[in-house]
């Protein structure tokens, strides 16, 4: 299957500094990536939809200017975390649509910890 | 009514045993049904893809779905104690963007 990165796997952080997460797909190319947010034990929370050159759309109740999402390739969305507080701590992943159909293929995702 | 529904169990089944993981769903218009496998502090990971209604066999995994009913099934043979995850149900409509998530289904394999 294809293959998605995500960098850091792990940051810990204090409040009010802004973190940035890295999204690549290391061998094919999306069009659409998307970010989602998971709490313990709990199913996956789309964030955003980010598609490649244009502005990200945001899901109803995230605050775009404090999850600052950049899809500017083919292979590269980032999502900056901005003036992150402890609320913010949670596991972050990322995933990447192939053109065909709408199979996503997700990130390792990236644990934030915000003290 | 949430537009996906599955259970979040947990389920915990001896070694060896054939494990049967469902989701059923209200929207008549998904056409495209996937399975995937969490483990902990992992992101998903891509297990199955049906596209309509069939059958399709992976290994000891089979996915099942039946449009008439709005349910689809994963069935996974000769658990073995490395199938301990939780199991995520997601499907979408043909053109949409976003996948639409069952709560996931916590498994475990007992040795």
């Amino acid at each position: 299957g294809a293959v998605v990165s995500q960098h850091p796997s792990r940051v810990i952080c204090k409040s009010g500094t802004s973190v940035k997460i890295e999204c690549r797909s290391l061998d094919f190319q999306a069009t659409t990536m998307f970010w989602y947010r998971q709490f313990p034990k709990q199913s996956l929370m789309l964030m955003a939809t980010s598609n490649e050159g244009s502005k990200a759309t945001y899901e109803q109740g995230v605050e775009k200017d404090k999850f600052l999402i950049n899809h500017a390739s083919l292979t590269l969305s980032t999502l900056t975390v901005t003036s992150a507080h402890p609320e913010d701590s949670s596991f972050y992943i990322c995933s990447a649509r192939v053109l065909a159909g709408g199979i996503q293929f997700f990130g390792p995702g990236t644990r934030l910890t915000v003290l | 009514q949430k537009e996906v529904e599955q259970d979040p169990g947990p389920l915990s089944v001896p070694e060896g045993a054939i494990v049967s993981l469902n989701c059923t769903y209200s929207n008549s218009a998904f056409q495209y049904f996937m399975w995937y496998r969490q483990y902990s502090r992992k992101g998903p990971e891509l297990l199955m893809y049906t596209y309509s209604s069939g059958n399709k066999e992976d290994g000891r995994f089979t996915a099942q779905v039946d449009k008439s009913s709005k349910y689809i099934s994963l069935f996974i043979r000769d658990s073995q104690p490395s199938d301990s995850a939780t199991y995520l149900c997601a499907m979408t409509v043909q053109g949409a963007q976003k996948l639409v998530f069952g709560q996931g289904t916590r498994l475990t394999i007992n040795p």
